[in-house]
């Protein structure tokens, strides 16, 4: 079965730092491009950052470009998003999905972790 | 980047109904248009890709169309379990985008 578990989330100052893990399981990780997804509470889901299957490639959104830092460690199946500088408008559920292949973007998400609540406040 | 507008941002319908939901770039996406099922609490849910493409698993009575800057997400026959917010979402850019959701609510 194909599992995407993120981990790393939690309560941190306006200001700070904070890194979001994504371990996976059940499909060949090398093999898929990889994105992180957020949603602010009642709000939309909002795509924030992608990375190519050799991580070569890396993409942002504008609201997080230089602040978000992405990576994968294909060894240990696992997808990083490094944060930096977080705001109160950072606050989100943020979601690690597989991609359908392995560029990106590929064709969709088809598969979802379950997600990690980042509330940044004081 | 690629604008995503969903219409309309809510509707109610009934157990049998048949809805739809319309989604609108701001520019040719060609079909690199998806669609996503969301219910409170859980992660989004692949349903349509590649603008009319079912994923696997998921039931007919979902269909989507389109191409270009125009789609539709057509559900035949509701059912107690599609009662969630759906959302379209574009990969024809890198920087993909999402539109804001449409909430199916039960008449």
């Amino acid at each position: 079965e194909v599992q995407l578990l993120e981990s790393g989330g939690g309560l941190v100052q306006p200001g700070g730092s904070m890194r979001l893990s994504c371990t996976t399981s059940g499909f060949n990780f090398n093999n898929y491009a990889m994105s992180w997804v957020r949603q602010a509470p009642g709000k939309g889901l909002e795509w924030v950052s992608g990375m190519s299957n050799t991580g070569g490639n890396s993409y942002y959104a504008d609201s997080v470009r230089g602040r978000f830092t992405i990576s994968r460690d294909n060894f240990k199946n696992t997808l990083y998003l490094q944060m930096h500088n977080l705001r109160a408008e950072d606050r989100a559920v943020y979601y690690c999905a597989k991609d359908t292949g392995y560029h990106h973007p590929g064709d969709a998400f088809d598969v979802w972790g379950q997600g990690t609540l980042v509330t940044v406040s004081s | 980047d690629i604008q995503m507008t969903q219409s309309p941002s809510s509707l109610s319908a009934s157990i049998g109904d048949r809805v739809t939901i319309t989604c609108r770039a701001s520019q040719s996406i060609d079909t690199y248009l998806n669609w996503y099922q969301q219910k409170p609490g859980k992660a989004p849910k692949l349903l349509i890709y590649g603008a009319y493409r079912l994923q696997d698993g998921v039931p007919s009575r979902f269909g989507g169309s389109g191409s270009g800057t125009d789609f539709t997400l057509t559900i035949h026959n509701l059912q107690p379990e599609d009662f969630a917010t759906y959302y379209c979402q574009q990969t024809y850019s890198n920087l993909i985008t999402f539109g804001q959701g449409t909430r199916l609510e039960i008449k």
